[in-house]
């Protein structure tokens, strides 16, 4: 069983939809959590970053963190043609060891459509 | 935008060659990382380094080796290509920020390998 699971899509959208996108994991060691957005033919992109539970608002984009449920979750609100990506969410323990080790998700690929 | 190069960006190359693939970040990062990524699959780390002359396997089997002469350069190298080498390699540098808890991973480009 892989430790972080992403449903793949592909997802289709509206221009002006809202979006959700998560992840699910079953290391309960991990702390710190990350989406990154990476476009075609380009390396990711840090989009979001939460330390623990809890939400994160930045423009359009909302990060949340439940640990409790080990899930992970992306909104993007207005969604517009130019958040048309792969998103792929991220997440690693505190310290030691796992410092700077990222765990991936298989990535979300999201077209917004005119 | 990060300041991390990768080149080439796409190589075609036969089975049996030595390839070397080239990093540069100019942010000063002691950390950086590479990882391998297969159309619609996971970033697997296969190689890491935490700063000069220190390497390390990632948790990706790798038949490739690294060195880190210098802070900002990491270069991949393949010994002899197989067509099972083909794959997307990603490097990556970070730093620490944020009072020491949130961590940026800046991305390259990516170069795209094709063994035949």
């Amino acid at each position: 069983q892989k430790e972080v699971e992403q449903d793949p899509g592909p997802l289709s959208v509206p221009e002006g939809a809202i979006v959700s996108l998560n992840c699910t994991y079953s290391n309960s060691a991990f702390q710190y959590f990350m989406w990154y957005r990476q476009y075609s033919r380009k390396g990711p992109e840090l989009l979001m970053y939460t330390y623990s539970s809890g939400n994160k608002e930045d423009g359009r984009f909302t990060a949340q963190v439940d640990k409790s449920s080990k899930y992970i979750s992306l909104f993007i609100r207005d969604s517009q043609p130019s958040d048309s990506a792969t998103y792929l969410c991220a997440m690693r323990g505190a310290g030691g060891t796992s410092y700077g080790k990222l765990t991936f998700g298989q990535g979300t690929i999201l077209t917004v459509h005119p | 935008e990060a300041d991390i190069y990768q080149t080439p960006r796409y190589l075609v190359i036969g089975t049996g060659k030595k390839i070397t693939l080239e990093c540069s970040q100019t942010m000063g990062h002691d950390k950086m990382y590479w990882y391998q990524q297969d159309p619609g699959m996971e970033l697997h780390l296969i190689h890491y380094s935490y700063g000069v002359n220190s390497t390390e396997k990632g948790d990706l089997s790798s038949e490739s080796t690294v060195s880190r002469i210098r802070t900002e350069h990491f270069p991949l190298t393949l010994e002899s290509a197989r067509p099972s080498h083909t794959s997307q390699y990603l490097c990556a540098s970070s730093e620490l920020a944020g009072g020491m808890l949130q961590e940026t991973q800046y991305f390259g480009p990516g170069t795209r390998l094709l063994v035949l």
